[in-house]
Formats: C-alpha cells, structure tokens, sequence
C-alpha cells in the first residue's frame, strides 16, 4: 500500500511568489494536516481538515491556505513568500479526527525562498 | 498551551549501549503521545503510539513508557545501533486540539 506521497519533493520560488503543496493520504485515511519544520525545530501545526472541512488552524498567517478535495487529497497554498516561509513542509495523514489519532508523515516538500 | 520539550537536545554514544529519551509536556490531559523518528531532510517516521490509557508500547529494541500525572515520557532504545543515528521527536495529542511536537533529540550511535 502507498504511503503519504508530497509534490513536489523539492522548489526554489522567490519573494512575493505564490505556491501550491500537493499531499495524497493513506487510502482509507480521511484527515489530513499539514506542518511546516524549519531547520533544527519540531513540526509546527498549520492547518488540519476532515471530510473536506477545516477542522483545527494554526498561528500562521492568512497567506496561508489549505483545502481538501472529494479524494481526500490536500493542497496547500502560501501566497506572497516571504524568505521566513523556506521551510519542509510535511503533511500528515490519519484515519479520523481523534481515535485512534496516529499519525503517518510523507517525505515532505522543501521550499527554499530566495 | 500544551508545550513539549525533549532532554537531551544531542546525544552521542558508542554502538551497543542501552539508551533513554526523554519527553516532558506541561498539559498533562493528553488522548495519545506519538514517538517518531526522522532522519536527515526526510519525513518523519512513526516508532510508537501510546494511548492515554496505556503506560507503555514495545516494538522490537524500542520501549516507550508514559506517565501522564508528572508530564514524562521516555523512549529506551536497546542495543543501539549505528542505524538508529536519527533525531527522535515526540509529539502529543489533547482532546479537541491537535498534535504538539518537541524538538527531538539528535543521537547518533557511533561504530
């Protein structure tokens, strides 16, 4: 079975650009979240939907946005880069909202901001 | 506001050693605690996952105990293995909330 798949793996964009991260859960799984990890620190929540609806946000700005489509696969779309936004950006799958909650990461997409 | 830290930040030892991590998170109504693991540029990978109601999870060399009234859990390794060089991330999950992650322990396990 495939696991979490991120496209694309890698991209060079500069300020004031915009991007699109694209995420395909586990098959069966309905959640997905995406996180942003900036060199030497832990993943930070950014957005979370369930059945296409955004169900947890974040402290990140509105030039951040997400949505979820019928296939359960996710984009995620920042506007207006900023150099502060070149991080591994890593979306996550799970089955539900809560139970039984784990988590299963893809391999991320890594966005440098020039 | 859940926050999660992990002690210590880098940890180097020789291969075969027996070893422990540690996690500590202030809010302690947690729903579950996640160990992952992640190597150099790459996504995280899923070691063990604790619920609330358990106190410990084994897969293979790896133990994760968890005891939520102090805030602590610890992730053993046994018999390290240069193949365990990774960093280690513990992640935990309140209700209603969405995970929080500390950020890791960097091991590497010398030959």
């Amino acid at each position: 079975d495939a696991g979490v798949t991120q496209s694309p793996t890698h991209l060079i964009k500069t300020r004031g650009q915009h991007v699109t991260l694209r995420c395909s859960p586990i098959s069966g799984h309905k959640s997905v979240s995406w996180y942003q990890q900036v060199l030497g620190q832990g993943p930070q929540f950014i957005f979370q939907y369930y059945e296409k609806e955004e169900r947890g946000r974040g402290n990140f700005p509105d030039r951040f946005s997400a949505r979820q489509f019928p296939n359960y696969s996710s984009e995620l779309n920042v506007n207006a880069l900023l150099l502060g936004d070149s991080a591994l950006y890593l979306c996550a799958s799970s089955f539900g909202l809560a139970y039984p909650g784990e988590l299963f990461f893809g391999e991320g997409s890594r966005l440098t901001v020039l | 506001k859940q926050e999660v830290t992990q002690i210590p930040a880098a940890l180097s030892v020789p291969e075969g050693e027996n070893l422990v991590l540690n996690c500590s998170f202030t809010d302690s109504a947690i729903y579950n605690l996640q160990w992952f693991r992640q190597d150099p540029g790459k996504g995280l990978t899923s070691l063990l996952l604790i619920q609330s109601s358990q106190r410990e999870q084994t897969s293979g060399r790896l133990n994760a105990s968890l005891d939520k009234s102090s805030g602590r859990s610890t992730l053993y390794i046994a018999a390290s293995q240069p193949g365990d060089s990774a960093t280690y991330l513990c992640a935990v999950l309140n209700y209603g909330q969405n995970f929080v992650f500390g950020p890791g322990t960097r091991l590497s396990v010398l030959p």
